[in-house]
């Protein structure tokens, strides 16, 4: 089945800088990657995803790369503000099966 | 998108007792999906609820333990049975449709004593 690698598993960055999660994933049949904010106590909540025919994503400040030659994918946040502190999940979807593969999460800390 | 109810929300419940959490989605949906996550853990796939045909189960959980039901295309229910205190968890269900993203319900906080 599909192996889906997350780093970092903790970021904490000041407010207004740009935040970085990298995902790799091992089936390279998967075509489909989308990612999950969840906050503290509540469901996993999708922000952005990617297919596998598109390069690059952009969504206000939020922005996912893909790179399937060697099978990464990754979210930029850019100008962070303090709700965007949660934990952030990646996710890997193979061909032709709709369920998912979650990487492990990354708890990001925007600090004021 | 479409609204995933998943009730009931939180349980307390005794070792070797059984508990059937429902989800029910606000709109026709082709493939439902039953998650464990751990305290501070990522999601974990627990099986593949499939409308009139028996659920998929990832490696590691079993029909016995985990029976699923999807009787129709709006509703799924998954029974913990047997509970011990390794099964305390937050148990999720997550539903995909034509014409919207993959959503998941609010999740059912499980604990067993």
């Amino acid at each position: 089945g599909e192996n889906v690698e997350q780093h970092p598993s903790t970021l904490s960055v000041q407010e207004g800088d740009s935040a970085v999660i990298k995902c790799t994933y091992s089936d390279s049949a998967s075509n489909y990657f989308p990612w999950y904010k969840q906050e503290l106590g509540k469901r996993p909540q999708l922000i952005i995803d990617i297919r596998s025919n598109v390069g690059e994503k952009k969504d206000q400040r939020i922005a996912v790369t893909l790179n399937k030659t060697a099978k990464h994918f990754s979210l930029h946040i850019t100008e962070t503000q303090p709700e965007d502190s949660a934990v952030y999940f990646c996710a890997a979807n193979p061909y032709n099966f709709n369920k998912f593969y979650f990487g492990s999460g990354t708890k990001l800390n925007v600090k004021p | 998108s479409a609204v995933i109810s998943q009730k009931p929300s939180r349980d307390i419940c005794q070792r070797g007792t059984s508990l059937t959490i429902q989800c029910q989605v606000d709109s026709q949906v082709t493939m439902m999906f039953w998650y464990r996550q751990q305290p501070g853990q990522s999601l974990t796939l627990i099986a593949t609820a499939n409308q009139g045909s028996e659920a998929t189960y990832e490696s590691g959980f079993v029909i016995d333990k985990f029976p699923i039901s999807r009787p129709n295309l709006t509703f799924s229910t998954l029974t913990v049975s047997n509970m011990s205190p390794e099964d305390s968890s937050i148990y999720l269900c997550s539903a995909e449709g034509p014409n919207y993203g993959y959503t998941f319900g609010s999740g059912t906080r499980l604990t067993v004593v």
